[in-house]
């Protein structure tokens, strides 16, 4: 199994610009989590989702930041307009059910610099 | 909202030297995780916890859960270079939901 994988690794743009991340979870996972990364605020939870439905999404930020899961193995997160408090590093992790459950697995990441 | 907290933020040892991280929750906890993060790198599951009192190890890891399962905490015995990194410890909000903690950051001098 290839893990759970992101893109892009790294994306650098400027403020204002819309920016969309792109997770694929690993099959057979029904739950899919965004976590953004930054020094000051650790890792925080954006949006989770389980059987594509979206279940909590208290973390996002604001109304610029949506979140998709158009099907069972692949979601998107697009900030639109992009800020410059917006650069992190963005974590995908998908996990199980059942049997499955409980273990978290994290894509590589996608590091955002918002100039 | 439920809160999980670790101490110490940062510890810096000499190789060869043990290592403790205490995380602590404002809520009894159905079960704690544990991650480390390599530096540039993303976190990867160590273990789960479900039992009040549950001693799990990993080779020189020791991970613990509390009695109230409320805290825990990860020892590590002689610690190497390979070790450096940020220990996360993460527990449920509610459904599959984890609350990461804000990570213990252990570097290990040569």
């Amino acid at each position: 199994d290839a893990g759970v994988i992101q893109s892009p690794r790294h994306e650098v743009t400027e403020m204002g610009q819309e920016v969309t991340l792109r997770c694929k979870l690993i099959s057979g996972h029904n739950s899919l989590f965004w976590y953004r990364q930054t020094m000051m605020r650790g890792l925080e939870l954006l949006i989770y989702f389980n059987n594509n439905v979206p279940i909590d999404d208290s973390g996002m930020p604001e109304d610029r930041f949506s979140a998709k899961m158009p099907n069972a193995s692949f979601s998107t997160l697009k900030i639109q307009p992009s800020e410059p408090r917006d650069s992190a590093v963005y974590f995908c992790a998908s996990g199980g059910s059942g049997v499955l459950a409980g273990e978290l697995f994290f894509g590589e990441g996608s590091r955002l610099t918002v100039l | 909202g439920q809160q999980v907290m670790q101490i110490p933020q940062y510890q810096h040892v000499q190789e060869g030297e043990d290592f403790t991280t205490y995380c602590n929750s404002s809520t009894t906890l159905s079960n704690i995780q544990w991650y480390k993060q390599r530096p540039g790198g993303h976190p990867v599951f160590l273990i789960q916890l479900v039992k009040s009192g549950e001693v799990k190890k990993q080779k020189r890891l020791t991970f613990q859960f509390g009695e109230a399962k409320k805290n825990s905490s990860l020892h590590i015995t002689a610690t190497q270079t390979t070790d450096v990194g940020t220990y996360f410890c993460a527990g449920p909000n509610y459904g599959q939901n984890f609350v990461f903690g804000p990570g213990t950051r252990l570097s290990v001098l040569p």
